[in-house]
């Protein structure tokens, strides 16, 4: 079965420094991977997604991501934190032919002034 | 810019009560989806449907059930409440031509308690 693992529950960052938040994808076919954020009181929205093309997919708000097939991660970054980025941030998997997405258990990221 | 609209935002109802939770979307996507969101659960697949009267169970359908009678309209409902169904209610849509690869977007979501 297909598994998405989000390895830290809670980040926090000051303004202005990176953001790394992790993400282990389960293999056993392609995957399309995709990150989603959830803003407090918000629905969720697309930060990016990958579906085998290039490895390294940038995205929305200066937020980036690389496929890395031989670690079977997807880490989101962002070179510089901003307090607005303070939100709930999935990583998503799914794989061709399947309708369906399976979450990770989400990312808490705080960002201090 | 695709619109996924939800009844309510916050419902309080009794146990054993019939709840129904509607999501509306307008772009004419084929596929709707209903998950729930638990804190450190993430998202998890109720059910979806990928066309008028046709649904497919997801990882979490006990104590659940849906119906779609209108491409736009997909309802979740629950037969006879209980305190564990306490949880947000996210609804979601996608176009429906590509499958796993497709994006999904997302209502504001249905906060539901049940006392």
């Amino acid at each position: 079965a297909q598994s998405v693992t989000q390895l830290d529950s809670h980040v926090s960052v000051s303004e202005g420094t990176p953001v790394l938040l992790r993400c282990n994808y389960s293999s056993s076919y392609s995957p399309s991977l995709f990150w989603y954020v959830q803003h407090p009181n918000k629905g969720l929205q697309l930060l990016l997604k990958y579906t085998s093309a290039a490895t390294l997919v940038k995205g929305i708000n200066g937020f980036e991501a690389e496929f890395k097939k031989s670690e079977t991660s997807f880490h989101l970054t962002k070179p510089s934190a901003h307090m607005s980025d303070a939100a709930e941030y999935f990583c998503v998997v799914s794989y061709t032919g399947r309708r369906a997405l399976t979450f990770g258990s989400g990312t808490r990221l705080q960002v201090q002034p | 810019d695709v619109k996924v609209t939800q009844s309510s935002r916050y419902l309080v109802k009794r146990t054993g009560e019939k709840v129904f939770l509607e999501c509306v979307q307008d772009m004419d996507h084929e596929n709707m989806f209903w998950y729930r969101q638990d804190p450190g659960l993430g998202l998890r697949l109720i059910y979806f449907s990928y066309d008028v009267k046709m649904k497919e169970k997801g990882d979490i359908p006990e104590g659940y059930s849906v119906s779609r009678e209108k491409k736009e309209r997909f309802s979740l409902i629950l037969e006879s409440a209980s305190t564990n169904q306490t949880s947000m209610y996210l609804c979601a849509s996608s176009p429906g031509l590509a499958g796993g690869t497709e994006t999904q977007y997302f209502g504001p979501g249905t906060r539901l308690l049940v006392l």
